[in-house]
């Protein structure tokens, strides 16, 4: 079946380490997406690729670190950088003009 | 500034009642709106809007956009509780931005 992975299910972060959350798609979509949600609010970009080997920050970059060296793949790390880290945490992928498609999120939580 | 507003913020209901979910939105270079349902934190798309006056339906549930006064609403109708779930609203831009509403948190009593 194809779909987004995302991994772990929940993440505990300590302070001053940095944490990387997994998000793996097998839809063969070009762009790749990570969001950030906390409660009672919208979704907020963090980063986005519209392609492999690039990617561009989002609304709330800061102390978010992304690689794209795989289609499949666009790890996102949390980095002690961040100081309020604690949220709900989606990857989506899509490709030009179609609908996003998300994974089941990362709960990501501070020690 | 780009928004979307989403209202009630959280709706409870007993088996059987009609819902109406609201939606106005304010986007620069309007595209297209959006409708998503999130249960156990994934969201799954429901309807794509792009066209005022045209009602989208699947099932119980149906969809609306009006460009003029902008805004979008949601009808579940003989609501289940299996209904219960945070209603996503989006509006995405000719950029392809995304702004995404609060969301409205349904509650279907048995």
């Amino acid at each position: 079946d194809g779909g987004i992975t995302q991994s772990p299910k929940y993440l505990f972060r300590k302070e001053g380490q940095n944490v990387t959350l997994s998000c793996e798609q097998n839809l063969n979509h070009d762009a790749m997406y990570w969001y950030r949600q906390d409660p009672g609010q919208g979704l907020r970009l963090i980063y986005y690729s519209q392609i492999v080997n690039d990617f561009q920050k989002g609304d709330i970059a800061e102390g978010y670190s992304v690689s794209r060296e795989k289609k499949e793949s666009f790890p996102l790390t949390v980095t002690s950088a961040q100081k309020n880290p604690t949220a709900f945490y989606l990857c989506a992928s899509s490709n030009p003009n179609e609908k996003l498609f998300f994974g089941s999120g990362t709960q990501l939580s501070v020690l | 500034e780009d928004k979307v507003v989403q209202s009630p913020l959280s709706l409870v209901v007993h088996e059987g009642d009609t819902v109406t979910l609201n939606c106005s939105y304010e986007v620069t270079n309007f595209r297209s709106l959006l409708w998503y349902k999130q249960e156990k934190k994934a969201p799954t798309f429901l309807f794509m809007l792009t066209s005022s006056g045209i009602e989208k339906k699947s099932g119980r549930l149906s969809s609306i956009l009006d460009k003029k006064e902008l805004f979008s609403i949601l009808n579940i109708t003989a609501t289940q509780t299996g209904d219960s779930a945070v209603y996503l609203c989006v509006a995405e831009s000719s950029a392809r931005q995304l702004t995404f509403g609060s969301g409205t948190q349904l509650t279907v009593l048995p």
